[in-house]
């Protein structure tokens, strides 16, 4: 199975700094068709997760636009522009590229 | 706007069997990647399983010989059979899909249903 390892687990920021997330692979996510089998989810306190970023970059419709997805095959990040305090929780990345599909351990944001 | 919405959540003792319900709408399940995805307390999201447009199913190792998913195209319902519970199954299990009918991540979610396997 592939594995994701997410890094940090948590962080504190404060309103208006920038954030990032990092999600390392243990197998390229590039498929033969050129896209990144990879998505970045939010989950808040009680709450689904939520889609922000699906295939490496591209951002999820309702998804703010502070929120970009950068990198490829197995090396990714997840960018808060300027953190609002609404961005506090669980950062998710999984891949999509082939089943079993897999989630990262998470990243907890809290806004300071 | 696409919608999923799950049920058939409750306690039941090792070794009992549960069947969920995913009910779609604004979406077509004959025409969609569903699939199930489950969360214990505190801890991240673990892909369960996946029935694609075709109707291949593919499971976690976790669960596969033991669970079952399947579809009503005609009541836009995917199900899951859940058979020889264990413990370690306890969790809310989440229905999810791609609101545009690929396979490359979750846009619509489901509420969840809480499943409890206790003594």
């Amino acid at each position: 199975d592939i594995v994701l390892t997410q890094s940090p687990l948590s962080l504190a920021v404060t309103p208006g700094e920038p954030a990032s997330i990092s999600c390392k692979s243990s197998q390229s996510l590039l498929h033969r068709n050129g896209y990144n089998y990879l998505a970045w989810y939010l989950q808040k306190p009680g709450q689904s997760p939520q889609l922000l970023i699906y295939l490496g970059s591209d951002r999820a419709s309702g998804a703010p636009g502070r929120f970009s997805g950068s990198g490829s095959a197995t090396d990714f990040t997840l960018k808060i522009s300027r953190v609002e305090a609404e961005d506090a929780g669980i950062y998710f990345c999984m891949h999509a590229l082939q089943t079993p599909y897999t989630f990262g351990q998470g990243t907890k944001l809290e806004i300071k | 706007e696409a919608q999923l919405l799950e049920s058939g959540g409750g306690l039941v003792q090792p070794g009992g069997s549960l069947r969920l319900s995913c009910r779609a709408s604004g979406v077509s399940v004959s025409r969609s990647y569903i699939n199930w995805v489950r969360q214990s307390r505190g801890k991240g999201p673990e892909w369960v399983s996946v029935i694609q447009r075709s109707g291949r199913t593919f499971y976690a190792d976790s669960v596969n010989g033991r669970f079952t998913v399947s579809r009503d195209e005609s009541q836009d319902t995917v199900y899951l059979q859940m058979n020889s519970l264990r413990v370690e199954d306890t969790a809310i299990y989440y229905c999810a899909t791609a609101s545009n009918g690929v396979a490359d991540a979750f846009d619509v979610w489901g509420l969840g249903t809480v499943v409890t396997v206790s003594s």
